[in-house]
C-alpha cells in the first residue's frame, strides 16, 4: 500500500546549525507534499508545502526540495533556534483523495 | 480565533465502555477528519467527512463510528473501548478537501487511555 518513510527519527543539532529531514514516498501519483510541526501538547501545524510541479520552495529559514524521479523530498531548516525544537511530520497526498499519508515523525532538538 | 476545538482533552476509560469525542470548527470548512497518533506510527486516518452529510472510512476505521452533525461538528464514537484504542486523537478540517490538496487545520488533541 501507500507508504511514506521518514528519517531520522531523532535529530539533535547545535543552535545555529542546519537540520535536514528526509522522506520517501511510494505512490508515484502523489503530487502534494506538506510538512507539519508539532509542539508538545499541541496539534500539528503546517509549516511549508510543495506541489509536484515545483522542485524547491523556501520560506525564510525553511526550505523543501522534491525529487520526483527518486520519489523523495526533504525539509531543510537553516540557522536553527531553540524554538525549532519539535516533532516534524512529512506527508504525501494526491489530487482527488482525502487521504494524507504521514511519515512517522522526526523529533528535532536544538541545543543552546 | 478558535479554529478546531476538541473535547475532552483527556479521558480514561475501562475496557468495554463507550464514549464520544467531540470536534467543532469555526472556519466554515467543508471537510473534516479524525486521526489517531501512536508512537512510531505517525498520524493515521480513522474516518473523514468530505462535506456535510457524507462520511467515509480511512486507514483504521475498525471499532469507531462517526457523525457529521452539521457543517461545524464531527464526532467520533467508540462503542466498546479496547486497550488497542489507547492513543492521542486529533480532529482536523480543510476548506475544500480532496478537490485540491490543501492545508489541514488540527485541533489540540484528546489523550485517551483504555484500561
Amino acid at each position: 500500500g501507500e507508504n511514506v518513510e521518514q528519517h531520522p527519527s531523532t535529530l539533535s543539532v547545535q543552535e545555529g546549525d542546519s537540520a535536514v529531514i528526509k522522506c520517501t514516498y511510494s505512490d508515484s501519483a502523489s503530487n502534494y507534499f506538506p510538512w507539519y510541526k508539532q509542539e508538545l501538547g499541541k496539534g500539528p501545524q503546517l509549516i511549508i508545502d510543495i506541489r509536484s510541479n515545483v522542485g524547491e520552495k523556501k520560506d525564510q529559514r525553511i526550505a523543501v526540495t522534491l525529487n520526483k524521479t527518486a520519489k523523495h523530498f526533504s525539509l531543510h531548516i537553516t540557522e536553527t533556534q531553540p524554538e525549532d525544537s519539535a516533532v516534524y511530520f512529512c506527508a504525501a497526498s494526491k489530487t482527488g483523495t482525502y487521504k494524507y499519508i504521514f511519515g512517522t515523525g522526526t523529533r528535532l532538538k536544538v541545543l543552546a | 480565533n478558535a479554529g478546531v476545538t476538541q473535547t475532552p482533552k483527556f479521558q480514561v476509560l475501562k475496557t468495554g465502555q463507550s464514549m464520544t469525542l467531540q470536534c467543532a470548527q469555526d472556519m466554515n470548512h467543508n471537510s473534516m477528519y479524525w486521526y489517531r497518533q501512536d508512537p512510531g506510527m505517525g498520524l493515521r486516518l480513522i474516518y473523514y467527512s468530505a462535506s456535510e452529510g457524507t462520511t467515509d472510512k480511512g486507514e483504521v476505521p475498525n471499532g469507531y463510528n462517526v457523525s457529521r452533525l452539521n457543517k461545524r461538528e464531527f464526532s467520533l464514537r467508540l462503542e466498546s473501548a479496547a486497550p488497542s484504542q489507547t492513543s492521542v486523537y486529533f480532529c482536523a478540517s480543510s476548506e475544500r478537501g480532496g478537490l485540491t490538496n490543501e492545508k489541514l487545520f488540527f485541533g489540540s488533541g484528546t489523550q485517551l487511555s483504555v484500561l
